[in-house]
Protein backbone atom coordinates (compact mmCIF):
# COMPACT_ATOMS: atom_id res chain seq x y z
CA UNK A 1 0.00 0.00 0.00
CA UNK A 2 1.09 3.35 -0.62
CA UNK A 3 1.45 5.69 1.69
CA UNK A 4 4.11 8.19 4.15
CA UNK A 5 6.06 6.47 6.48
CA UNK A 6 7.61 8.43 9.62
CA UNK A 7 9.97 7.46 12.20
CA UNK A 8 10.33 6.96 15.08
CA UNK A 9 6.95 7.44 16.69
CA UNK A 10 8.19 8.85 19.83
CA UNK A 11 11.92 10.07 20.35
CA UNK A 12 13.62 11.43 23.25
CA UNK A 13 16.23 14.35 23.10
CA UNK A 14 19.06 15.17 25.54
CA UNK A 15 19.58 18.92 25.86
CA UNK A 16 22.09 20.28 23.53
CA UNK A 17 21.78 17.37 20.88
CA UNK A 18 20.81 16.90 17.38
CA UNK A 19 17.85 14.19 16.54
CA UNK A 20 16.81 13.48 12.59
CA UNK A 21 12.80 12.54 12.02
CA UNK A 22 12.91 10.37 9.10
CA UNK A 23 9.83 10.49 6.25
CA UNK A 24 9.58 8.36 3.55
CA UNK A 25 6.78 8.43 0.72
CA UNK A 26 6.19 5.75 -1.55
CA UNK A 27 3.25 7.64 -3.22
CA UNK A 28 5.74 9.24 -5.96
CA UNK A 29 4.65 12.21 -5.24
CA UNK A 30 7.08 15.46 -6.09
CA UNK A 31 6.48 17.71 -3.04
CA UNK A 32 6.85 17.21 0.80
CA UNK A 33 6.53 19.33 3.71
CA UNK A 34 7.34 19.45 7.48
CA UNK A 35 4.93 20.88 9.84
CA UNK A 36 5.11 21.40 13.46
CA UNK A 37 2.11 20.87 15.90
CA UNK A 38 1.87 21.82 19.32
CA UNK A 39 -0.91 21.19 21.85
CA UNK A 40 -3.98 23.46 21.00
CA UNK A 41 -2.05 24.79 17.82
CA UNK A 42 -2.67 24.27 14.31
CA UNK A 43 0.46 23.10 11.53
CA UNK A 44 3.00 25.38 11.42
CA UNK A 45 5.02 25.36 8.52
CA UNK A 46 8.84 24.34 9.31
CA UNK A 47 10.42 23.34 5.48
CA UNK A 48 9.08 21.90 2.16
CA UNK A 49 10.62 21.02 -1.13
CA UNK A 50 8.51 20.93 -4.24
CA UNK A 51 11.54 19.01 -6.22
CA UNK A 52 14.89 16.59 -5.42
CA UNK A 53 17.82 18.37 -4.42
CA UNK A 54 15.94 22.16 -3.68
CA UNK A 55 13.86 23.41 -0.71
CA UNK A 56 12.32 26.60 0.87
CA UNK A 57 12.07 27.72 4.62
CA UNK A 58 8.50 27.83 5.86
CA UNK A 59 7.52 30.63 8.96
CA UNK A 60 9.51 28.51 11.39
CA UNK A 61 12.64 27.19 10.19
CA UNK A 62 15.39 28.49 12.85
CA UNK A 63 16.78 25.18 14.21
CA UNK A 64 15.79 23.19 12.12
CA UNK A 65 17.59 21.42 8.68
CA UNK A 66 16.05 19.38 6.01
CA UNK A 67 17.73 17.66 3.19
CA UNK A 68 16.61 15.92 -0.40
CA UNK A 69 18.27 13.49 -1.73
CA UNK A 70 15.82 11.27 -3.01
CA UNK A 71 12.23 11.94 -4.24
CA UNK A 72 11.17 9.23 -1.69
CA UNK A 73 12.53 11.27 1.33
CA UNK A 74 12.92 14.08 3.45
CA UNK A 75 14.55 13.73 6.92
CA UNK A 76 13.92 16.57 9.27
CA UNK A 77 17.14 17.76 11.73
CA UNK A 78 16.55 18.99 15.13
CA UNK A 79 19.23 21.27 15.68
CA UNK A 80 20.41 22.13 19.54
CA UNK A 81 20.04 25.86 18.20
CA UNK A 82 16.05 24.92 18.50
CA UNK A 83 15.43 26.31 22.11
CA UNK A 84 11.94 24.54 22.16
CA UNK A 85 11.68 21.72 20.44
CA UNK A 86 8.82 19.96 22.13
CA UNK A 87 6.40 19.18 19.75
CA UNK A 88 4.60 16.81 17.50
CA UNK A 89 6.00 16.76 14.30
CA UNK A 90 4.37 16.08 10.57
CA UNK A 91 5.19 14.94 7.32
CA UNK A 92 3.42 15.70 4.57
CA UNK A 93 3.31 15.50 0.41
CA UNK A 94 1.21 16.37 -2.37
CA UNK A 95 1.38 15.26 -6.12
CA UNK A 96 0.12 18.55 -7.63
CA UNK A 97 0.24 21.56 -6.11
CA UNK A 98 -1.60 20.42 -3.21
CA UNK A 99 -4.82 21.15 -5.16
CA UNK A 100 -6.06 17.58 -3.81
CA UNK A 101 -4.52 18.53 -0.29
CA UNK A 102 -1.68 16.78 1.26
CA UNK A 103 -1.30 12.76 2.61
CA UNK A 104 0.38 12.97 6.27
CA UNK A 105 2.21 10.32 7.75
CA UNK A 106 1.56 9.33 11.33
CA UNK A 107 3.89 11.58 13.13
CA UNK A 108 7.16 11.60 15.69
CA UNK A 109 6.36 12.88 18.94
CA UNK A 110 9.53 14.78 19.94
CA UNK A 111 9.95 15.49 24.01
CA UNK A 112 13.01 17.07 25.28
CA UNK A 113 14.32 15.71 28.15
CA UNK B 1 0.78 37.75 6.81
CA UNK B 2 -1.86 34.90 5.56
CA UNK B 3 -4.29 33.79 8.36
CA UNK B 4 -6.32 31.24 8.78
CA UNK B 5 -8.91 31.30 11.49
CA UNK B 6 -10.99 29.00 13.21
CA UNK B 7 -12.93 29.14 16.42
CA UNK B 8 -11.29 26.73 19.09
CA UNK B 9 -14.65 25.72 20.57
CA UNK B 10 -15.51 23.37 22.30
CA UNK B 11 -18.55 23.03 19.97
CA UNK B 12 -20.84 20.71 21.66
CA UNK B 13 -23.89 18.93 20.12
CA UNK B 14 -25.74 16.36 21.06
CA UNK B 15 -25.79 13.20 18.96
CA UNK B 16 -28.11 13.18 15.64
CA UNK B 17 -27.67 17.06 15.41
CA UNK B 18 -25.91 19.32 13.00
CA UNK B 19 -22.76 20.66 13.86
CA UNK B 20 -21.35 23.68 11.69
CA UNK B 21 -18.12 24.44 11.95
CA UNK B 22 -16.23 27.54 10.19
CA UNK B 23 -13.26 29.21 8.90
CA UNK B 24 -11.99 32.81 7.40
CA UNK B 25 -9.12 33.25 5.21
CA UNK B 26 -7.40 36.43 4.27
CA UNK B 27 -5.63 35.69 0.84
CA UNK B 28 -8.23 36.53 -1.87
CA UNK B 29 -5.91 34.42 -4.00
CA UNK B 30 -6.73 31.15 -2.33
CA UNK B 31 -8.25 28.82 -4.83
CA UNK B 32 -8.37 25.11 -2.63
CA UNK B 33 -9.92 24.89 0.67
CA UNK B 34 -9.79 21.38 2.96
CA UNK B 35 -11.28 20.12 5.94
CA UNK B 36 -9.18 17.79 7.95
CA UNK B 37 -10.12 15.53 11.04
CA UNK B 38 -7.89 14.72 13.37
CA UNK B 39 -8.27 12.61 16.36
CA UNK B 40 -5.98 13.57 19.47
CA UNK B 41 -2.69 11.83 19.42
CA UNK B 42 -3.08 11.19 15.41
CA UNK B 43 -2.41 12.83 12.48
CA UNK B 44 -5.29 14.60 10.18
CA UNK B 45 -7.08 13.22 7.76
CA UNK B 46 -9.11 14.47 4.25
CA UNK B 47 -12.79 14.57 4.70
CA UNK B 48 -13.47 17.56 2.46
CA UNK B 49 -12.11 19.78 -0.29
CA UNK B 50 -13.81 22.19 -2.30
CA UNK B 51 -12.27 25.11 -5.28
CA UNK B 52 -15.69 26.47 -6.28
CA UNK B 53 -18.65 28.67 -4.72
CA UNK B 54 -21.56 27.10 -2.81
CA UNK B 55 -22.03 23.59 -1.49
CA UNK B 56 -20.40 20.32 -1.46
CA UNK B 57 -21.36 17.25 -0.56
CA UNK B 58 -20.36 13.82 0.60
CA UNK B 59 -22.20 11.78 2.88
CA UNK B 60 -22.73 13.36 6.19
CA UNK B 61 -20.70 16.31 5.15
CA UNK B 62 -21.52 19.42 3.17
CA UNK B 63 -18.62 22.05 2.68
CA UNK B 64 -19.78 25.42 1.95
CA UNK B 65 -17.80 28.16 0.13
CA UNK B 66 -18.07 31.87 -0.48
CA UNK B 67 -14.99 33.39 -1.90
CA UNK B 68 -16.53 37.06 -1.71
CA UNK B 69 -16.62 36.77 1.86
CA UNK B 70 -13.70 34.79 2.27
CA UNK B 71 -15.36 31.78 4.55
CA UNK B 72 -15.34 28.70 4.26
CA UNK B 73 -18.01 26.39 6.41
CA UNK B 74 -18.57 22.54 7.23
CA UNK B 75 -21.55 20.86 8.27
CA UNK B 76 -21.81 17.51 9.66
CA UNK B 77 -25.34 15.91 9.42
CA UNK B 78 -26.56 13.10 11.43
CA UNK B 79 -23.66 14.23 14.42
CA UNK B 80 -21.88 10.79 15.89
CA UNK B 81 -19.78 10.26 18.87
CA UNK B 82 -17.42 9.36 16.88
CA UNK B 83 -17.29 12.58 14.74
CA UNK B 84 -16.06 14.18 18.17
CA UNK B 85 -12.20 15.19 17.25
CA UNK B 86 -10.51 18.57 15.94
CA UNK B 87 -11.35 19.70 12.28
CA UNK B 88 -8.61 21.35 10.71
CA UNK B 89 -9.45 24.43 7.99
CA UNK B 90 -6.89 24.92 5.82
CA UNK B 91 -6.21 26.74 2.64
CA UNK B 92 -3.99 27.03 -0.75
CA UNK B 93 -3.33 30.22 -1.27
CA UNK B 94 -1.36 30.15 -5.26
CA UNK B 95 2.32 29.47 -5.38
CA UNK B 96 2.59 28.60 -1.55
CA UNK B 97 1.90 25.62 1.11
CA UNK B 98 -1.15 24.88 2.77
CA UNK B 99 -1.77 27.25 5.50
CA UNK B 100 -3.69 25.57 8.31
CA UNK B 101 -6.24 27.22 11.15
CA UNK B 102 -6.02 26.21 14.58
CA UNK B 103 -8.75 23.84 14.85
CA UNK B 104 -12.20 23.78 16.45
CA UNK B 105 -13.00 20.97 19.03
CA UNK B 106 -16.09 18.77 18.38
CA UNK B 107 -17.93 17.43 21.17
CA UNK B 108 -20.76 14.64 20.00
CA UNK B 109 -22.21 13.51 23.27
CA UNK B 110 -24.80 10.58 23.15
Amino acid sequence: DGGITQSPKYLFRKEGQNVTLSCEQNLNHDAMYWYRQDPGQGLRLIYYSQIVNDFQKGDIAEGYSVSREKKESFPLTVTSAQKNPTAFYLCASTEDGANYGYTFGSGTRLTVV
Amino acid sequence: QKEVEQNSGPLSVPEGAIASLNCTYSDRGSQSFFWYRQYSGKSPELIMFIYSNGDKEDGRFTAQLNKASQYVSLLIRDSQPSDSATYLCAVNPPGDALIFGKGTTLSVSS
